[in-house]
């Protein structure tokens, strides 16, 4: 079974629109932690955000939040008011445990901003 | 400025050749890892390494050799015996700052063959 599932393969998204993009994770372990990345054409990972599984609040790093629903095991990423330069590939990723140095990692999602 | 620094950008390999892929980091960060993109792909671990003198196997570590001599360094060779190695390697470090363990990335290496 796929531990990290990213649903969208791709998305449209008009410029200065939100966008969410999905990610669902499946782990037994009670202590985990979710990122998110952005990969641009250029193929450098950036990494956007990070929520850990004992984290009460969302993450949130300037217009980038994690919606996270721990029941629904949802750790979804919301780009406030988008711009051109937002498109790219963003990848999903979970560290399962506490001290694990592996990531797993999802399909990811294409996004393009229509200007 | 800190950062990962991946050589070279292009690489190009002919048949039956070893090529060895650099990578050094000045984040003073203890793991580093290596991973293979293909296109339109997640990403998929060969190796990491924790500490200097230490690493492991990932996913897809046949055909691919490391050496972590110094905390700064981790290059990938990829051998003769690695069939299908176009790809993007990503190389990565991380340290366990406040138990998040973010990884941080290179700007790669397009390996093509011959």
């Amino acid at each position: 079974a796929q531990k990290i599932t990213q649903t969208q393969p791709g998305m449209f998204v008009q410029e200065k629109e939100a966008v969410t993009l999905d990610c669902t994770y499946d782990t037994s372990d009670q202590s985990y932690g979710l990122f998110w990345y952005k990969q641009p054409s250029s193929g450098e990972m950036i990494f956007l955000i990070y929520q850990g599984s004992y984290d009460e609040q969302n993450a949130t790093e300037g217009r980038y939040s994690l919606n996270f629903q721990k029941a629904r095991k949802s750790a979804n990423l919301v780009i406030s008011a988008s711009q051109l330069g937002d498109s790219a590939m963003y990848f999903c990723a979970m560290r399962e445990g506490p001290s694990n140095y592996q990531l797993i990692w999802g399909a990811g999602t294409k996004l393009i901003i229509k200007p | 400025d800190g950062g990962i620094t991946q050589s070279p950008k292009y690489l190009f390999r002919k048949e039956g050749q070893n090529v060895t892929l650099s990578c050094e980091q000045n984040l003073n960060h203890d793991a580093m890892y290596w991973y293979r993109q293909d296109p339109g792909q997640g990403l998929r671990l060969i190796y990491y390494s924790q500490i200097v003198n230490d690493f492991q196997k990932g996913d897809i570590a046949e055909g691919y050799s490391v050496s972590r001599e110094k905390k700064e360094s981790f290059p990938l060779t990829v051998t003769s015996a690695q069939k299908n190695p176009t790809a993007f390697y990503l190389c990565a470090s991380s340290t366990f700052l406040a138990g998040k363990n973010i990884q941080y990335f290179g700007a790669g290496t397009r390996l093509s063959v011959l």
